[in-house]
């Protein structure tokens, strides 16, 4: 079974600029999480998407968004970019059943760079 | 706010020996798992263990255990016969569950971990 997917692995923006991250969970998976680690904040929820619908989000301004396609795969956007979302940008995906007491599989991650 | 704090940033053994990263953490809820995450320099993090808050049995998975005390808010993990690829960041993290469903992880900063050959 292929692992989780994410493109592009990395990326570089400028200030202002918007910016899409895809991510294609793992084959019959429906739950995919979004996580931002950087090296001073660490390792933060942005949010989950279930079956098209976000089911969970954490504490990001509105300038992070997402949404899932009838196939699983997610895509997460950065609106009017700022220097600090530079960050490594993991998804996760998990079957998504069992009340979300499944184990999550993490992607390889999108390293992005804003300058 | 549930908050997961590693005191140690980075610890260092020798080959073959055996290791204990520390972790607690802080909640008010009574459904909720803990976990350990490895993150290599590759930056794909892997699930090393995992542990119900309901389950007094501490996990084991292989050279991997967990110490698991509820009451003191404590999760450490510690790594027996220690092996040049367990060189990697290790983040200590906290799932609840509350309404039939799940939050996002709640990670601690990491522990960096170091394996003298």
């Amino acid at each position: 079974k292929a692992g989780v997917t994410q493109t592009p692995r990395y990326l570089i923006k400028t200030r202002g600029q918007q910016v899409t991250l895809s991510c294609s969970p793992i084959s019959g998976h429906r739950s995919v999480s979004w996580y931002q680690q950087t090296p001073g904040q660490g390792l933060q929820f942005l949010f989950e998407y279930f079956s098209e619908t976000q089911r969970n989000k954490g504490n990001f301004p509105g300038r992070f968004s997402g949404r899932q396609f009838s196939n699983s795969r997610s895509e997460m956007n950065v609106s009017t970019l700022e220097l600090g979302d530079s960050a490594l940008y993991l998804c996760a995906s998990s079957s998504g059943l069992a009340g979300g007491r499944d184990e999550q599989f993490f992607g390889p991650g999108t390293r992005l760079t804003v300058l | 706010a549930q908050t997961v704090t590693q005191s140690q940033p980075e610890m260092s053994v020798q080959e073959a020996e055996t290791v204990t990263l520390s972790c607690t953490y802080d909640t008010s809820e009574s459904d909720y798992y803990l976990f350990w995450y490895k993150q290599p320099p590759s930056r794909q993090m892997i699930l090393v263990i995992r542990q119900e808050a309901y389950k007094q049995q501490n996990a084991t998975e292989n050279r991997f255990s967990v110490n698991f005390q509820k009451a003191a808010k404590s999760f450490s993990l510690k790594i027996s016969d220690s092996q040049l690829g367990d060189a990697a960041m290790y983040f200590c993290a906290y799932r609840s569950y509350s309404g039939g469903g799940a939050d996002g992880l709640t990670f601690g900063k990491g522990t960096h971990l170091i394996i003298q050959p």
